[in-house]
Order: structure tokens, then C-alpha cells, then sequence
């Protein structure tokens, strides 16, 4: 089985522009998180999506927005990109809410310049 | 809210046994977990601990005391494919996401 598979797994961007990044969680799971990991530090959550819907925001400007398609797949989009948005993004699915293990994706390696 | 603290950094010996310690102050969570992280790839879950107490898994034993504010992950017979970082992790009550400590880099060396 496919595990968790994100979308482009690197990226080089300037400030100002935006971004789409994307995920596609383990068949059959139905919550995608989204979380920035700076070099050197643990990731941050920035999003949750169970069926469609969002259950949870980090503490992120309203620059990052985020959806889930009928798939269950996943988009996350930053605007107006800034320096300090340079990160590793990672995605991650369980099948259901609660307390399941986080299955990681591979991580989009997002540079702006 | 939540605050995790990890030592940054620990060097241990090939077939040694290495503790990386984490402490914690939150208001309340429903599980601990440790995942593994090698440079440059995704974190991968090792343990989950819900009750005080040790979980033994294989090489990996993950402890937690919620009296105490405390977990802390054993690795015995330490390889060098265990040269990874070592992230600590709580859900808080009532929420979905998982807030993590900065890392644990493990350098294990010959």
C-alpha cells in the first residue's frame, strides 16, 4: 500500500508569490494535518482536515489557507510569500479523529528567495 | 498550553544504551508519542504512551510519568542507523494536532 504522498518535494519561490502544495493521505484515511518544520526545530501544526471539513488551525497568519477534496486528498496554499516561510511542509493522515498514530508524508522543501 | 523540552543534542556509542529525556508543562493531554526523524526525511512513529509506565518495543522502550511532567525514550544496543533526531509529542485534550518538542539529534558513533 502507498503511504502518504506529497507534491512537488521541492520548490523555489521569491517573496511575494504563492504557493500550492499538495497531499494525498494513505487509502481509506480520512484527516490530513498539515505541519511546517523549520531546520532545527519540531514540526508546527498549521492545519487539520477530517471530511472536508477544518478542525483545527495553528497559529498561522491568513496567509496559509488549506482544503480537502472528496478524495480526501489535500491542498495547502500560502500567499504572499515571506523569507521565513522557507521550511520543510509535512502532511500526515490517520483514518479517523483521535488518538492514532500520524503517518508522514516525504515533506515539500519550500526555499523562497 | 504546551511547552516540551528536549536536550538539542546527545553522542552515544555503537551497542551502547542512550535515555533522551522530555519534559513537559500542559494543561492536560490524552497521549505521548516519540517519532524518529532521519535528516532530510519525514518523522516516523515509534511509540505512544497513554498511562504512566514503560512500553517495550524491541530495542525501544518509551516511559511515561504524568505526576512527574516527564517521558523519556531507551534505546539499547544502539546501532548507527539510530543517528536520527528524536521528536517528543503531546495531543492536547480536546484537540487534534500534535504539538512537538525541538528534537533530540542522536549521534551515535564506531
Amino acid at each position: 500500500d502507498a503511504g502518504v504522498t506529497q507534491s512537488p518535494t521541492h520548490l523555489i519561490k521569491t517573496r511575494g508569490q504563492q504557493v500550492t502544495l499538495r497531499c494525498s493521505p494513505i487509502s481509506g484515511h480520512k484527516s490530513v494535518s498539515w505541519y511546517q518544520q523549520v531546520l532545527g526545530q519540531g514540526p508546527q501544526f498549521i492545519f487539520q482536515y477530517y471530511e472536508k471539513e477544518e478542525r483545527g488551525r495553528g497559529n498561522f497568519p491568513d496567509r496559509f489557507s488549506a482544503r480537502q477534496f472528496p478524495n480526501y486528498s489535500s491542498e495547502l496554499n500560502v500567499n504572499a510569500l515571506l523569507l521565513g516561510d522557507s521550511a520543510l511542509y509535512l502532511c500526515a493522515s490517520t483514518p479517523l479523529l483521535g488518538d492514532y498514530e500520524q503517518y508522514f508524508g516525504p515533506g515539500t522543501r519550500l526555499t523562497v528567495t | 498550553g504546551q511547552n516540551i523540552d528536549q536536550p538539542t543534542e546527545m553522542t552515544a556509542t555503537e551497542g551502547a544504551i542512550v535515555q533522551i529525556n522530555c519534559t513537559y508543562q500542559t494543561s492536560g493531554f490524552n497521549g505521548l508519542f516519540w517519532y524518529q526523524q532521519h535528516a532530510g526525511e519525514a518523522p516516523t512513529f515509534l511509540s505512544y504512551n497513554v498511562l504512566d509506565g514503560l512500553e517495550e518495543k524491541g530495542r525501544f522502550s518509551s516511559f511515561l510519568s504524568r505526576s512527574k511532567g516527564y517521558s523519556y525514550l531507551l534505546l539499547k544496543e544502539l546501532q548507527m542507523k539510530d543517528s536520527a533526531s528524536y521528536l517528543c509529542a503531546v495531543r492536547p485534550r480536546g484537540f487534534q494536532k500534535l504539538v512537538f518538542g525541538t528534537g533530540t539529534r542522536l549521534l551515535v558513533s564506531p
